[in-house]
């Protein structure tokens, strides 16, 4: 079974700091990778989904890169901003499998 | 707009009682999956389904039943059986097996027995 781990679990840090987050995992053959954001009470919303062909993307402030021979993935926030506080969650997907395991995710404090 | 609309928002459950979960999705995709969510916890799969009238087992299905008599509907029952049923429900769909294109995710359901 795919285990998934994010690390830190919680996160601190003002205004406008670079940060990034971390996601490892246990079985390299994954197909795609996909980071979530996660406000309290609310749904998952896609950030970045990195397929299988690809090793980063980018979307505005955010880049995640993906190197799958090490299990690993980060998500690089640049200048953070107050409203980008929120539970941050990333997700494999085993190659042709269809399911995606989950992270236990990083919550992310940005101080004004 | 397509997306993944789940009802109720909050729902009430008294011991022994059985209550339903809708989900429902109109982005014409062929797989949707129901997760459980704890506090402090990462998402656990409860039941999957990657065709009509087929679906599978998570990692943590007993005391859930679900139906997929729809290619656009995926309703999870919560059953009596199941003991511990406060949690926050999320239902998602991918366009399928082989295809890049990850998870949508609804808004969720928040459960709790009274």
């Amino acid at each position: 079974k795919q285990e998934v781990t994010q690390i830190p679990a919680a996160l601190s840090v003002p205004e406008g700091e670079n940060l990034v987050l971390n996601c490892s995992f246990t079985d390299s053959a994954i197909y795609n990778l996909q980071w979530f954001r996660q406000d309290p009470g609310k749904g998952l919303t896609s950030l970045l989904l990195i397929q299988s062909s690809q090793r980063e993307q980018t979307s505005g402030r955010l880049n995640a890169s993906l190197d799958k021979s090490s299990g690993r993935s980060t998500l690089y926030i640049a200048a953070s901003q107050p409203g980008d506080s929120a539970t941050y969650l990333c997700a494999v997907e085993l190659y042709n499998f269809n399911k995606f395991y989950f992270g236990s995710g990083t919550k992310l404090n940005v101080k004004p | 707009d397509g997306g993944i609309t789940q009802s109720p928002k909050y729902l009430f459950r008294k011991e022994g009682q059985n209550v339903t979960l809708s989900c429902e999705q109109n982005l014409n995709h062929d797989a949707m999956y129901w997760y459980r969510q704890d506090p402090g916890q990462g998402l656990r799969l409860i039941y999957y389904s990657q065709i009509v009238n087929d679906f599978q087992k998570g990692d943590i299905a007993e005391g859930y039943s679900v139906s997929r008599e729809k290619k656009e509907s995926f309703p999870l029952t919560v059953t009596s059986a199941q003991k511990n049923p406060t949690a926050f429900y999320l239902c998602a769909s991918s366009p399928g097996q082989g295809k890049d294109y990850g998870y949508t995710f609804g808004s969720g359901t928040r459960l709790t027995v009274v």
